[in-house]
């Protein structure tokens, strides 16, 4: 099974930051990551998939890069809104794990 | 507008069954495939199956393979995930989530809340 690792576990940050987080696959994965945002009791929001195309409707603040094993999404000029946390899941393979998650706070 | 709403939680024995629905709307559901996902309180995600748009194709965590079953009604446009000799660690919020064309979770439940407790 391919594991998914996500760091930091915890970032503060002040609005207006910009923040990078990175995820890292057990094995290479080519481009099959998705990256999603989910905030204190509400469902995952989808933001990233084939690890660098924006979902429709996601803010242009938002991107992601990486390929193979190693991936990033980056965060530009962090709005209050986007303090919630991060998780990385692969899309290669059946079972489709997800990284440990990517909590991002307020400094 | 797309909705995938949960529905079948609450609190049940350890060792006992429950079977939890995802009712679809919104779309096209016999086109998609759909996954179920938990999430532990205070913990992460955790993927634990999905199934083909046909319903042919399943696939499951290990942590669930032998005890959960996963099946869908075209008909109803609705998904289930029955449930077996449940443990105390698979208490959690279980979501459904449509998958999308590269495989990403576009769209997500609200969730229900499954307890197992004595």
């Amino acid at each position: 099974d391919i594991q998914l690792t996500q760091s930091p576990p915890f970032l503060s940050a002040s609005v207006g930051d910009r923040v990078t987080l990175t995820c890292r696959a057990s094995q290479g994965i080519r481009s099959s990551l998705a990256w999603y945002q989910q905030k204190s009791g509400k469902a995952p929001n989808l933001l990233i998939y084939g690890a660098s195309t924006l979902q429709s409707g996601v803010p242009s603040r938002f991107s992601g890069s990486g390929s193979g094993t190693e991936f990033t999404l980056t965060i530009t000029n962090l709005q209050p809104e986007d303090f919630a946390t991060y998780y990385c899941q692969h899309l290669n393979s059946y079972p489709r794990t997800f990284g440990q998650g990517t909590k991002v706070e307020i400094k | 507008q797309v909705q995938l709403v949960e529905s079948g939680g609450g609190v049940v024995q350890p060792g006992r069954s429950l079977r939890l629905a995802c009712e679809a709307s919104g779309f096209k559901f016999t086109s998609f495939s759909i996954h179920w996902v938990r999430q532990a309180p205070g913990k992460g995600l955790e993927w634990l199956s999905v199934i083909s748009y046909d319903g042919r194709n399943k696939y499951y965590a290990d942590s669930v393979k032998g005890r959960f079953m996963i099946s869908r009604d075209n008909s109803k446009n609705t998904l289930y995930l029955e449930m077996t000799s449940l443990r105390a660690d698979d208490t959690a919020v279980y979501h459904c989530a449509r998958e999308g064309r590269f495989g990403e979770l576009d769209y997500w439940g609200l969730g229900t809340l499954v307890i197992v407790s004595s």
